[in-house]
């Protein structure tokens, strides 16, 4: 397996800008992990989708950032407008389940810089 | 409010020597915990994990030690080796939590 797949690597944009970060989980995973990693704050948890349907997006730090996970292979973050304090380090995650002993896959991570 | 908390941001050892990276945490409902390896540019992977019913597991180099009552755990890696210079995130899942809580991470230096 490839393991968790995540678009570009690297995004430089403007602010204002749309920014649209993908997602491709291991097949036959069942929960899906948007985590953002800033110096500030670590590792927090943007949204998680379980058998495609969002169950928490408590994280999601406001409305500018929406998530979608059209079908159980492909999700999608998107941030519009994009401002210069999204920048970040964002990750994608799957797991067979919500969490256990076992923990999450993780993506190589897209790291977002907005100028 | 940090549910899990790294209050160490860095530790420096010697090759050879023993490393001990700490993990506090707030939730008495956790269930289990994990700790996850990161290298720089790469995403987190995971290393080691322990049921909240157990004190200790260990695999290779690797130990974590859990101490319910202090709500405390330790990641033990012996003999530290410079592979194992990385960022080190401990966390925690269970009860009303359904999935894991992140530590901010420490960065272990591993010195030839």
């Amino acid at each position: 397996d490839a393991g968790v797949i995540q678009s570009p690597r690297h995004e430089v944009t403007e602010m204002g800008q749309e920014v649209t970060l993908r997602c491709k989980p291991i097949s036959g995973h069942n929960s899906l992990f948007w985590y953002r990693q800033t110096m500030m704050r670590g590792l927090e948890l943007l949204i998680y989708f379980n058998n495609n349907v969002p169950i928490d997006d408590s994280g999601m730090p406001e409305d500018r950032f929406s998530a979608k996970m059209p079908n159980a292979s492909f999700s999608t973050l998107k941030i519009q407008p994009s401002e210069p304090r999204d920048s970040a380090v964002y990750f994608c995650a799957s797991s067979l389940a919500s969490a256990s002993l076992r923990g999450y896959t993780f993506g190589s991570g897209t790291r977002l810089t907005v100028v | 409010d940090q549910q899990v908390k790294q209050n160490s941001p860095s530790l420096s050892v010697q090759e050879g020597r023993i490393s001990i990276l700490n993990c506090d945490y707030t939730n008495s409902m956790f269930d289990y915990f994990l700790w996850y390896k990161k290298y720089p540019a790469e995403g987190p992977t995971f290393l080691i994990s322990i049921s909240s019913i157990k004190d200790k597991n260990e695999d290779g180099r690797f130990t974590v030690f859990l101490n319910k009552s202090a709500k405390h755990l330790s990641l033990h890696i012996v003999p530290s080796q410079p592979g194992d210079s990385a960022v080190y995130f401990c966390a925690a899942a269970g009860g009303s939590q359904g999935n894991l809580i992140f530590g901010k991470g420490t960065k272990l230096s591993v010195k030839p």
